[in-house]
């Protein structure tokens, strides 16, 4: 167990649809980065988040947004799927010698 | 911005030694990491560099130039369990990672 925890593990919706990916990063860290990972794809940035605000944005879509909550996890919104937004999305924890990712949150839009 | 390049593919047999390439571009170096992932897992962390030189941690060695902006991860006496996808990531500033493609590694008997 890493100490990063993601839910759900799999998540199976409808094109047009909105989901939220939730992420509670190990105890004491302030961070949150979230990834997607597309199939045989490398991972992309999305965002990140410490001590509830946001610090960096990547490729991000508009139809993303996510947010860090007062007890420092964090939620991953995804509306108007699209078939192509199924993949594998990671947060991750950050400290002095890398990431400490969570088992991710499998989505297949169908 | 950042540019990370990684071979897409490996093949080597059981028990012999594989080297993945990763070359880089960024400003602001702070650091170069390799993870492990099998599919459909979160990767694990492999090994870092932030100096140039060898890092070497059982079965796995890294290798770090500044300079060339170069990195290389070298895994002897191969196993099957390694079969898996290596990302080599980059640190700039604010902590955030830079991952490459990444490289699949197929160890044959």
């Amino acid at each position: 167990d890493s100490g990063v925890t993601q839910t759900p593990k799999h998540l199976i919706t409808a094109t047009g649809q909105r989901v939220t990916l939730r992420c509670s990063p190990r105890s004491g860290d302030l961070s949150v980065y979230w990834y997607q990972q597309s199939l045989d794809q490398g991972l992309q940035f999305l965002i990140q988040y410490y001590n509830g605000e946001e610090r960096a944005k990547g490729n991000i879509l508009e139809r993303f947004s996510a947010q860090q909550f007062p007890d420092l996890h964090s939620e991953l919104n995804l509306s108007s799927l699209e078939l192509g937004d199924s993949a594998l999305y990671f947060c991750a924890s950050s400290d002095p010698r890398g990431y400490t990712f969570g088992s991710g949150t499998r989505l297949t839009v169908v | 911005g950042q540019n990370i390049d990684q071979p897409t593919e490996m093949t080597a047999t059981e028990g012999a030694i594989v080297q993945i390439n990763c070359t880089y571009q960024t400003s602001g170096f702070n650091g170069l990491f390799w993870y492990q992932q099998h599919a459909g897992e979160a990767p694990t962390f492999l090994s870092y560099n932030v100096l140039d030189g060898l890092e070497e941690k059982g079965r796995f060695s890294s290798f770090l130039s500044r300079s060339k902006g170069y990195s290389y991860l070298l895994l002897k006496e191969l196993q099957m369990k390694d079969s898996a996808s290596y990302l080599c990531a980059v640190r700039a500033a604010g902590n955030k990672l830079t991952f490459g493609g990444g490289t699949r590694v197929l160890v044959k008997p």
